[in-house]
């Protein structure tokens, strides 16, 4: 089990650029979360996605955000225009059962984003 | 919200000695997990306890539930260096829009060689 993989696992861009995150769940996981952890708003939910299909984006903080998820083993969150506030650690988790099942979350390790 | 609080935000003790953080929530919850980060690193679960349930162990960790006060304990025992880590609560709980999913805010461990 190779657990949760997210790419890239740094990234340093300059405002007004592109960001996009990848994340490949848990084979056999029907659920994907993506939050974002910064020091003073703690861990956020951003999305959460159930069999594919987005559930709850009401995370989400702005249109510049967007996530997908095409196929069971892979997901991406993007970030157009980036801006300097977006700063932070994002992590995708996935688990069976979806959101309120008694299974953990497993995660990845994030990736540490830095809007120049 | 229904985030959690932790308490203590910081912990820093000694190799050996026990170290406890507590978890307070808002409103009814039908289970309550905890887990770790270390530094630079994702999440791990360490423990799931039920609305049903008051007390469990997993190793060397103790987990207690005290619904009527809306509150948790994590007691690590006989703690190590390697148990340096930040340890979070998380809450399922239902709301009128649906079932929420919490974490709260962390506990810093510091633990001392």
């Amino acid at each position: 089990d190779a657990g949760v993989i997210q790419s890239p696992r740094h990234e340093v861009t300059e405002m007004g650029q592109e960001v996009t995150l990848r994340c490949k769940p848990i084979s056999g996981h029907n659920s994907l979360f993506w939050y974002r952890q910064t020091m003073m708003r703690g861990l956020e939910l951003l999305i959460y996605f159930n069999n594919n299909v987005p559930i709850d984006d009401s995370g989400m903080p702005e249109d510049r955000f967007s996530a997908k998820m095409p196929n069971a083993s892979f997901s991406t969150l993007k970030i157009q225009p980036s801006e300097p506030r977006d700063s932070a650690v994002y992590f995708c988790a996935s688990t069976m059962g979806g959101r309120t099942s008694n299974q953990p979350q497993h995660f990845g390790d994030g990736t540490r984003l830095s809007i120049l | 919200s229904q985030q959690g609080e932790e308490d203590p935000q910081a912990l820093s003790i000694q190799e050996g000695e026990n170290a406890t953080m507590n978890c307070s929530y808002k409103t009814s919850i039908n289970n309550l997990q905890w887990y770790r980060q270390n530094s630079g690193r994702g999440l791990v679960h360490l423990i799931l306890i039920r609305s049903n349930e008051r007390e469990k162990h997993s190793g060397r960790l103790r987990v207690t539930l005290d619904t009527s006060k809306k509150s948790s304990s994590l007691l690590i025992t006989a703690s190590r260096a390697a148990d340096t880590a930040s340890y979070f609560c998380a809450t399922d709980a239902s709301t009128n829009t649906g079932n929420q999913f919490y974490f709260g805010t962390g506990t810093s461990l510091t633990v001392i060689p």
